[in-house]
């Protein structure tokens, strides 16, 4: 157990309203990864982060946005949410974000209707 | 950009059988890493195994074995003696040395054991 804990772990919101989701660790790691996986698309990169307030932008980031105030904590928010980002979002980390491996949290399942 | 391609969506073998997915990926880079995952009904995402591109030996974890290719860019995963715990989706992913920009993963391939 790589101590990741994602909230919720299933939501349903409807079109054009705003949310959060919540990717916590407990082991004080530098690198943390939000993925979505859909069908067909395996997963995907969203945003990430390699330290507090230090955040980039992964391939699929239209309409994402995070936010890393303190070392255990990685928000993605949508601003406003629509159909498409219907989806299972992953949170992951890297114990030194060079050539190791990811530790995913368990995922949370997102309906847009 | 990275590319990580798994050409087969769904592969079936009988139990106690042997099977191996595929992984061709496309990279400038000569220092790399690869990895198997793999993802059960319950979603969490399971490291399987692991390979450094600079090694030429080819990695193993108990039934689970590496083919890599290096020139042909090829990364096939074999399941020795499948058994019933081994169905999952299996994702194949790319990770470039030194980079701290994520995985890049393949679609994925849906493996069926049958009993």
């Amino acid at each position: 157990d790589a101590g990741i804990t994602q909230s919720p772990r299933h939501k349903v919101t409807e079109t054009g309203t705003p949310v959060t989701l919540r990717c916590h660790q407990t082991e004080n790691h530098r690198y943390m990864y939000w993925y979505r996986q859909d069908p067909g698309h395996g997963l995907r990169l969203i945003h990430y982060s390699y330290g507090v307030k230090d955040t980039d932008k992964g391939e699929v980031s239209d309409g994402y946005s995070v936010s890393r105030s303190k070392t255990e904590d990685f928000l993605l928010t949508l601003e406003s949410a629509t159909s498409s980002q219907t989806s299972v979002y992953f949170c992951a980390i890297s114990l030194t974000g060079d050539n190791s491996p990811l530790h995913f949290g368990n995922g949370t399942r997102l309906t847009v209707t | 950009a990275q590319t990580v391609t798994q050409s087969q969506p769904e592969m079936s073998v009988q139990e106690a059988e042997t099977v191996t997915l595929s992984c061709t990926y496309d990279t400038s880079e000569s220092d790399y890493y690869l990895f198997w995952y793999k993802q059960p009904p319950s979603r969490q995402m399971i490291l399987v195994i692991r390979q450094e591109a600079y090694k030429q030996q080819n990695a193993t974890e108990n039934r689970f074995s590496v083919n890599f290719q290096k020139a042909a860019k090829s990364f096939s995963l074999k399941i020795s003696d499948s058994q019933l715990g081994d169905a999952a989706m299996y994702f194949c992913a790319y990770l470039p040395g030194g980079g701290a920009d994520g995985l890049t993963f393949g679609k994925g391939t849906h493996l069926i054991i049958q009993p």
